[in-house]
Formats: structure tokens, sequence, C-alpha cells
């Protein structure tokens, strides 16, 4: 079965600042699907970028990247410029491709709090 | 798109109760999931549905818990003879989906207190 890991229960980081949240995953699939999702204290979980296995280039949306890293199973965001409105849990999720086996299998989250 | 509807927000029971907790999807969208998170955890997951069928359910998914989604629309899940050990968030989530890269659409989730 798949795992996720994230190794940093909290961070904090100044505002405007960049802050890089880690994630490693254990896997024997070749190809699979990797997400980073944001629960804001309202908990509505909202997904923030996602990343094909087999794609080599990392993926962008705004001021979020990630920087995967397919031999060493780790998935990192990247957010740039913080801002207030990222305080939140962000959790790093894995899914196979396998019919009957899509499920998302979740971290166990890291809190990001933003510094004025 | 209104967005995935959970109800009731908020669900307190004495153990022992049943309780049945509702979805109500983005209109078509053909998967619903249903996941678990407690706190300081990451959402484990439950089960899943595509369109009416179920297709995977979790080993955490005792025989007191079962799920349904009749005719491919709302879900139910419904919890019998209640313990402490449930007290959680139950979340739903909702996907069109195309491929595995589909994203999914959470509700705000159900907060079960088993007194």
């Amino acid at each position: 079965a798949q795992t996720v890991t994230q190794s940093q229960p909290e961070m904090s980081v100044q505002e405007a600042e960049t802050v890089t949240l880690s994630c490693t995953y254990d896997t024997s699939e070749s190809d699979y699907y990797l997400f980073w999702y944001k629960q804001p204290p309202s908990r509505q979980m909202i997904l923030v970028i996602r990343q094909e296995a087999y794609k080599q280039q990392n993926a962008t949306e705004n001021r979020f990247s990630v920087n995967f890293q397919k031999a060493a199973k780790s998935f990192s965001l990247k957010i740039s410029d913080s801002q207030l409105g990222d305080a939140a849990m962000y959790f790093c999720a894995y899914r196979s491709p396998n019919f009957g086996n899509e499920k998302l299998t979740f971290g166990t989250g890291t809190r990001l709090t933003i510094i004025p | 798109d209104t967005g995935v509807s959970q109800n009731p927000r908020h669900k307190i029971t004495k153990r022992g109760q049943n309780v049945t907790f509702r979805c109500d999807p983005i209109s078509e969208h053909n998967r619903l999931y249903w996941y678990r998170q407690t706190l300081g955890q990451g959402p484990e997951f439950l089960t899943y549905f595509q369109n009416e069928a179920q297709l995977e359910k979790s080993r955490l998914l005792s025989d007191r818990f079962s799920a349904e989604r009749p005719k491919g629309s709302f879900s139910t899940l419904e919890i019998q003879r209640t313990e402490q050990g449930d007290s959680a968030m139950y979340l739903c989530a909702s996907s069109l989906w195309v491929n595995p890269n589909s994203p999914l659409h959470f509700g705000n989730g159900t907060r079960l207190t088993v007194t």
C-alpha cells in the first residue's frame, strides 16, 4: 500500500517570503499522480496543484510550484510571496492509476502560519 | 456549480445510536468519495462510488458503516451503534472522472461527536 509522509507538522513564514513544504511517498508503481490540497480554517479542502509522475516538468500554478523528484519519491510544495490567505493545513496526496484503487491517500498535513 | 453540500454540519449523538449523513455532489459528477478526518490527521479513505456502484471500500469501514448512492446522485453514510471512536469529521468529495488526474471537490464536512 502506498504511504505519504509529511515530516513538518507546522511551518511558519513571514508574509511575502517563500516557504517550502516537504512530502515524501512510498510506492512500487511507476505511474501515479500527486496532489497538494489546502484546508483553510473553514475546513473545505481545495486543490492547490497536481503533478503526473510521467511528466518531468514541475507543475506551477501562479505562486505555487512543486519540486518533483521521482527517484527520491519527493514532492515538495513551494509557495512564493506568501500571503495571509495562504494560512491553512496543507495535505500532500497520492493516487494510483489502477482501476479500483484510485482513492487519494493523504499525508498527515502541515499547518502553515503566515506572520504579518 | 454550487459545490458539494453536506448535511448536517454538526451531529451530536449518544453512544449506541444510529446516525446518517447526506452528501449532495456537484451535479453531473460521476464519482463520490467519503473520507474520515480526525483532529491533527489527514483524511482517511472510507469508500467511493462511480455513479451508483460502490467500487472500493476501506478496511477501516466496519460492518457498522454503510454507504449508498441510489440513482448515482446524492449519497448517504450511515453509522449504526455509534462508538466514541467514531467521533470525527466526515468529508464527502465528488469528481468528474476523466482520468486519475481529475481533482476531488470537497464539501465542508459533517462533524460527529459521540458522547
